[in-house]
């Protein structure tokens, strides 16, 4: 079945580190890959997106690369700030109706 | 505004009422959904409409049940609440179709069932 894996938070740094947060997903086909943000008190928005193996999809300073060999789509910043705080969900759709979400990974960036 | 909107945002009800959760959108989508995240944030899918017709109906108790009137709105009621709904209910919407399918979400209505 489809399933998606991420780094279980929280996940704690300082301003200006460097972001990664671990995904990886198993599929059949070539899903669409898409990493969501939610910020406190609100509801989830899309960050980015990579609909192909090798896309890179980029927002806001993330960035997140479809590694089809890896199943993998994890995502970077190479300088969080504390705006950044928020939980991260990696999502997978196989071009059904249904999108699969991950846990989610919150995120806290200390000034 | 273009948006996914809900309402109320907040409930607080007793335990064994009814109440209802509206959502409405101005996309031009023609699918929604519904969602229940829990504490640990983790997300579930509840119901999901196509051009009106219900086409995901996960195991959810037979208490919630969704209407949807037109393609824009996807209501949800739920009966003889219990202490375990208790949540944060999204509804979602998209446009189905190849290389879309990403979903744009409301602000949440949170739930408390006392």
């Amino acid at each position: 079945g489809n399933s998606v894996t991420q780094m279980e938070g929280p996940v704690t740094l300082s301003e200006e580190a460097f972001l990664t947060i671990n995904c990886t997903y198993t599929a059949t086909g070539y899903p669409s890959l898409f990493w969501y943000v939610q910020y406190p008190g609100e509801g989830l928005q899309l960050l980015l997106k990579a609909t192909k193996a090798d896309d890179k999809g980029s927002n806001k300073g993330f960035e997140a690369t479809y590694r089809k060999e890896t199943t993998s789509f994890h995502l970077e910043k190479g300088s969080v700030q504390v705006s950044d705080s928020a939980v991260y969900f990696c999502a997978l759709n196989p071009g059904g109706f249904k999108t699969i979400f991950g846990a989610g990974t919150r995120l806290f960036v200390k000034a | 505004d273009t948006a996914v909107s809900q309402t109320p945002k907040y409930l607080v009800t007793q335990m064994g009422n009814d109440k209802s959760i509206k959502c409405e959108q101005n996309l031009g989508h023609d699918t929604m959904y519904w969602y229940k995240q829990d504490s640990k944030k983790f997300l579930k899918i509840m119901f999901s409409y196509n051009n009106k017709e219900l086409i995901i109906n996960e195991t959810v108790p037979n208490r919630f049940s969704p209407k949807s009137p037109d393609k824009a709105h996807l209501n949800l009621h739920i009966n003889s609440l219990e202490l375990g709904d208790s949540a944060v209910y999204f509804c979602a919407s998209s446009l189905f179709g190849e290389g879309r399918n990403e979903q744009f979400f409301g602000p949440g209505t949170r739930l408390t069932v006392l």
